[in-house]
């Protein structure tokens, strides 16, 4: 069965440059979820998209951004990018506002140095 | 306030033993109660959904189970092994939000 892609899956950014992380939901899923997780931290909750609208905010910076697409894939801009920001970011789709199917990508590994 | 709360928050157990993992919670009103496994790195993967009528459900070794009337839950892993080592996440929805427990984090010993 198809699941949710992410690209890329290692990523290494200098301080201060720019990083676009990717997002493929598992077919015919309309919601994404970013989630940022430090070193030995809990996920944090970044942002959501809901048939392309953005539907709920968490702890994401303003350096950061995200869209959702026309094809419900979804990407995650960071730019002016810190030490702080090294971490591993997911993203998780479901179908609809009930989470029905909520399924996690294996993550993108960010370093920045 | 929704909470969810797990516990321990670390376990270290012989490879081919059995654990219980536990997971309490206050979120209201409650959809769902998911456990992931997360190894190190990588995102996480569920082992069990359950609903607000469903006490018991199986994923191959690990057995979850779901008290709504207490609001617990545990995952039960039988005949441990070295591949079971990892956090182990417990998330429950409701209403509109998704909150993640701190994960017990398990480490199965040779």
């Amino acid at each position: 069965a198809a699941g949710v892609i992410q690209s890329p899956r290692h990523l290494i950014k200098e301080k201060r440059e720019t990083a676009t992380l990717k997002c493929y939901p598992i077919p015919r899923h309309d919601t994404v979820y970013w989630y940022q997780q430090g070193p030995g931290q809990d996920p944090q909750f970044l942002i959501s998209f809901y048939e392309k609208m953005q539907s709920d905010k968490g702890s994401i910076p303003d350096r950061f951004s995200a869209q959702q697409f026309s094809d419900y894939h979804s990407e995650l801009n960071m730019s002016s990018l810190e030490l702080g920001d090294s971490a591993l970011y997911f993203c998780a789709s479901s179908l609809g506002r009930t989470r029905h199917g909520y399924t996690f990508g294996s993550g993108t590994r960010l370093t920045v140095v | 306030k929704n909470q969810v709360e797990q516990s321990p928050q670390s376990l270290i157990i012989l490879e081919g033993k059995n654990c219980t993992l536990q997971c309490n919670y206050t979120v209201s009103p409650f959809s769902n109660l998911r456990w992931y496994k997360q190894d190190t790195g990588r995102g996480p993967v569920s082992l069990t959904i359950m609903t607000f009528s469903e006490n018991t459900k199986s994923n191959g070794r690990y057995t979850a189970t779901l008290d709504a009337d207490t609001k617990q839950s545990s995952l039960h892993i039988t005949a441990s092994q070295l591949s079971d080592s990892a956090s182990y996440i417990c998330v429950v929805t409701g209403d509109d939000k998704i909150i993640f427990g701190k994960g017990t984090r398990l480490h199965i010993l040779p």
